[in-house]
This record gives C-alpha cells, structure tokens and sequence, in this order.
C-alpha cells in the first residue's frame, strides 16, 4: 500500500530536549515536505526537499532542521524544542514532473506537545 | 505571492443533499494546481480532487467534482449526495508547478452533516 509513515503519532516532551520525528515514504517520490498546523495559521510549511541531499527553507524553518540522506526518509528535528513548537505537524511526498504527479500525500500526522 | 480565501468558516448540510464548497485563489503564475484536502476529526489530510490550471474538463472524482472557473479564480468543492462520513474540515490549496512547488492552503471550511 502506498503511503507515507509518521512516527511517533503523538508525543509530549520538554523544553529542551532534543526530538525527531520520523517520516517514509513508499512511493519512490522525490519531493518531500514537512508542514505545521496551527488554529487560526492554517498549515505552513516548515522545510522541503527536491531529492536525495537537496533541501531547503519554507515559510517557518526556524528552530527545525531537517536531512534527506535516502530518498525515502525525511525526518524532522527539533534540536531545542519550546513551547511555541507545539502543534500538529505533518509529512508530505509527491512526485516530480506535471499533472496529477503533483498531488501531494500526506502522514497522518504527528501531535506534538512541548511543556 | 499566493493566496487561497475560503469564505465559508462553517457548513451545515442534511444527509444526501448536495452541497457546494467555495474556493477563490490568487496568484500571477500561468502554471498552478489547485487540490482539496479533507481533514476528519482524527486530524490526518486526505486527498480528494486535483485540478491543473491547463485542464480544459473539471475534474471529477467519485461524488467529489471541482467547479473549475479559472477567469474567476474560483475552484469550488462539489460534494454529491453527502453522507454523514463527510463531515470534516476542507481544505483548498494550490501549488505553483514553477517554484518551490509548496502547497498554500486556505482556513478550511468545517461541514457538519446532519442525519
């Protein structure tokens, strides 16, 4: 089944301590992005890649690292998390090129809470 | 810069009517996409409908159609026949298919089916 994995679903930490959030995709797709959900901001985006070692900066990358060392894998990481980094954030893949080999498919999700 | 407006903050239809989802977007690029995602109460993004800014035919997708009226800047979510698993928030977004190719999402319109 074609999909993209986000792990871990939910997760509560602290100010401070250093956390990654896993994301795969299954689809050999080139482009990833990882997006955030805020009441009232909507989703942004947060960093993005075109391919294996190519990332680069959305609208809200401060505070957030990311790496594509295998096409499959983007993992997000937060070196410092505070508590303005709380939020709903996800994982998106698609694949390059026109059409409908833009859409984007998205994790289901990762609930963050930073205290 | 991008720009997606959904006018309709909350929508409140009865089982197996059709309702309608609107959709207005701004941009300068002659190539974009246009997409809309559904978000349940569980919180993941599920893609419905996709629709390229070159696509002379809406598109379709089961009971979902989009209302594609590119002189008006307007892609409208078309929902037939609902049923009470439609309700969820609605997301409309567009991608320029020529830059960082990120996704820009509107506020969302919440559809509460009533039985």
């Amino acid at each position: 089944e074609a999909q993209v994995t986000q792990n871990p679903r939910y997760l509560i930490t602290v100010t401070g301590k250093k956390l990654t959030v896993t994301c795969s995709q299954n689809m050999n797709h080139e482009y990833m992005s990882w997006y955030r959900q805020d009441p009232g901001l909507g989703l942004r985006q947060i960093y993005y890649s075109m391919n294996v070692e190519v990332t680069d900066k959305g609208d809200v990358p401060e505070g957030y690292k990311v790496s594509r060392k295998e096409k499959r894998n983007f993992p997000l990481i937060l070196e410092s998390p505070s508590p303005n980094q709380t939020s709903l954030y996800f994982c998106a893949s698609s694949d390059a090129g026109s059409g409908r080999r833009n859409i984007q498919y998205f994790g289901a999700g990762t609930r963050l809470s930073v205290l | 810069a991008q720009k997606i407006t959904q006018t309709q903050p909350g929508m409140f239809v009865q089982e197996k009517e059709a309702v309608t989802l609107d959709c207005t977007y701004d941009t300068s690029d002659p190539s974009y996409g246009l997409f809309w995602y559904k978000q349940p109460s569980s919180g993941e993004m599920i893609f419905l409908i996709y629709q390229g800014s070159y696509d002379q035919q809406n598109a379709t997708e089961g009971r979902y159609s989009l209302n594609f009226q590119k002189a008006r800047k307007s892609a409208n979510l078309v929902i037939s026949a609902s049923q009470l698993g439609d309700s969820a928030m609605y997301f409309c977004a567009m991608r320029d298919l020529q830059g960082a190719q990120k996704l820009v999402f509107g506020q969302g319109t919440r559809l509460t089916i009533n039985p």
